[in-house]
């Protein structure tokens, strides 16, 4: 079983439409991670939370720690949200590495 | 500030050679991860180096080295490379700490023939 799990690994939405993503992880972590990759593109960071909620323009994320369990939210999207969204878990400690979900590919048609 | 940055972008090499990648990170970041990305097996951690120490290393072959300079540039090697090293090679750099956001660069393409 991964340490990270995601879902769903495929989503397609309308435009305006309010998405949800979800990420569980079964191990301890000091931090959690929300990714995003356009096709063929590198990879940005949208989000990093050790607790309760961030909220950047349409983006909003959330983390339980006590489940294990974060959302990553769209409100209002937009075909330019199409993209791959990563969950990404860090086990802190002296060290920076990244486990990682397997991905959530969304696509938002107009 | 200057982005992570990657060199080169794209790549293609043939079974048997050796490839080195480079990845310069942001001012004054010292930590550099490197990852590796396949759409079989997603993204997966390869090592991390922090003043010119690797931290951690994770599940890959001896034929993937890397070493970290002076200057926090950091540099990959891979070995006696295989067709199931064509990948996507990213690094990130990260400010002193740990848990603390991480900057992809744009990434090497790696295509072995």
């Amino acid at each position: 079983k991964n340490e990270v799990e995601q879902s769903p690994q495929n989503l397609t939405a309308q435009e305006g439409e309010f998405i949800t993503i979800n990420c569980s992880y079964s191990v301890g972590i000091s931090a959690l991670h929300w990714l995003q990759q356009h096709p063929g593109g590198g990879i940005v960071s949208l989000f990093m939370l050790s607790s309760g909620k961030k909220k950047h323009g349409r983006l909003i994320a959330t983390i339980n720690i006590q489940e294990k369990h974060s959302s990553l939210h769209i409100t209002a999207s937009h075909p330019r949200d199409s993209a791959v969204y990563i969950c990404a878990v860090s086990r802190g400690g002296a060290t920076n590495k990244l486990i990682f979900g397997t991905g959530t590919l969304l696509a938002v048609q107009p | 500030k200057a982005g992570v940055t990657q060199t080169p972008r794209y790549l293609i090499k043939t079974r048997g050679q050796q490839v080195t990648l480079s990845c310069s990170p942001i001012s004054g970041h010292r930590s550099v991860s490197w990852y590796q990305q396949t759409p079989g097996q997603g993204l997966q951690f390869l090592f991390e180096y922090f003043s010119e120490t690797q931290r951690n290393k994770g599940n890959f072959p001896g034929r993937f080295s890397g070493r970290q300079f002076s200057n926090s540039r950091s540099e990959m090697n891979v070995s006696t490379l295989e067709l199931g090293d064509s990948a996507l090679y990213l690094c990130a750099s990260s400010p002193p700490g740990t848990a603390y956001e991480q900057y992809f660069g744009p990434g090497t393409r790696l295509t072995v023939t």
